[in-house]
């Protein structure tokens, strides 16, 4: 089984600063791998697939990168509704998904 | 905009039984790979299984920690999902969501909610 682990666990960060999320494969995925936010009492949201295209409608502060097995989530600059959890996940075989463990992160 | 809506969830003793659904109107779940993935209560996302739409053989698969305990079906005539999950442990406990997306989860429901306990 692939496994995804993700750094920091959480990062504090204020308004209009500039976030860097890591998520690393325990083995290469090519750039099979998605970012989701997920805000308090609510159902995650696809933000990133395929490592670095956004999905429509997201904002363009978000941007992923990566291929193998380190990838990045980037938030430009920060705002108010940004603040919540990150996770990524792998679809590298097409049998067996993960998702990493979440970054939260939240305002300093 | 589909709408995935989950159903079924509530609270069962270890060892039972529960069956949960997943309801879109307007989405044609035989054309589309549909996933199961659970949180339990203030922890990560996990997945659960998946069920292929039709076209790529309808097969399924599961985690590790739910193989051989859910079944993964779908009605065609109702265009429901179903999860079925036996021999329910504690560590069971979460929200359930209904995804669909191959590979990845591009729509989700809201969750229902299993709570497995004595």
């Amino acid at each position: 089984e692939i496994v995804l682990t993700q750094s920091p666990a959480t990062l504090s960060l204020s308004p209009g600063e500039r976030a860097t999320l890591s998520c690393r494969a325990s083995q290469s995925i090519s750039s099979n791998l998605a970012w989701y936010q997920q805000k308090p009492g609510q159902a995650p949201r696809l933000l990133i697939y395929d490592a670095s295209n956004r999905v429509t409608g997201i904002p363009a502060r978000f941007s992923g990168s990566g291929s193998g097995t380190d990838f990045t989530l980037t938030i430009s600059s920060l705002e108010p509704e940004d603040f919540a959890v990150y996770y990524c996940q792998q679809r590298s075989n097409d049998r067996v998904f993960t998702f990493g463990p979440g970054t939260k992160v939240d305002i300093k | 905009e589909v709408q995935l809506v989950e159903s079924g969830g509530g609270l069962v003793k270890p060892g039972g039984s529960l069956r949960l659904s997943c309801a879109a109107p307007g989405l044609t779940f035989s054309n589309a790979w549909m996933s199961w993935i659970r949180q339990a209560p203030g922890k990560g996302l996990e997945w659960v299984g998946r069920i292929k739409k039709k076209s790529d053989g309808g097969t399924t698969d599961y985690a590790a920690p739910v193989k051989g305990r859910f079944t993964i079906s779908r009605d065609v005539s109702t265009n429901t999902v179903y999860v079925q999950m036996n021999s329910l442990k504690t560590e069971d406990t979460g929200i359930y969501y209904c995804t669909t997306g191959v590979g990845y989860m591009d729509v989700w429901g809201k969750g229902t909610t299993v709570t497995v306990s004595s």
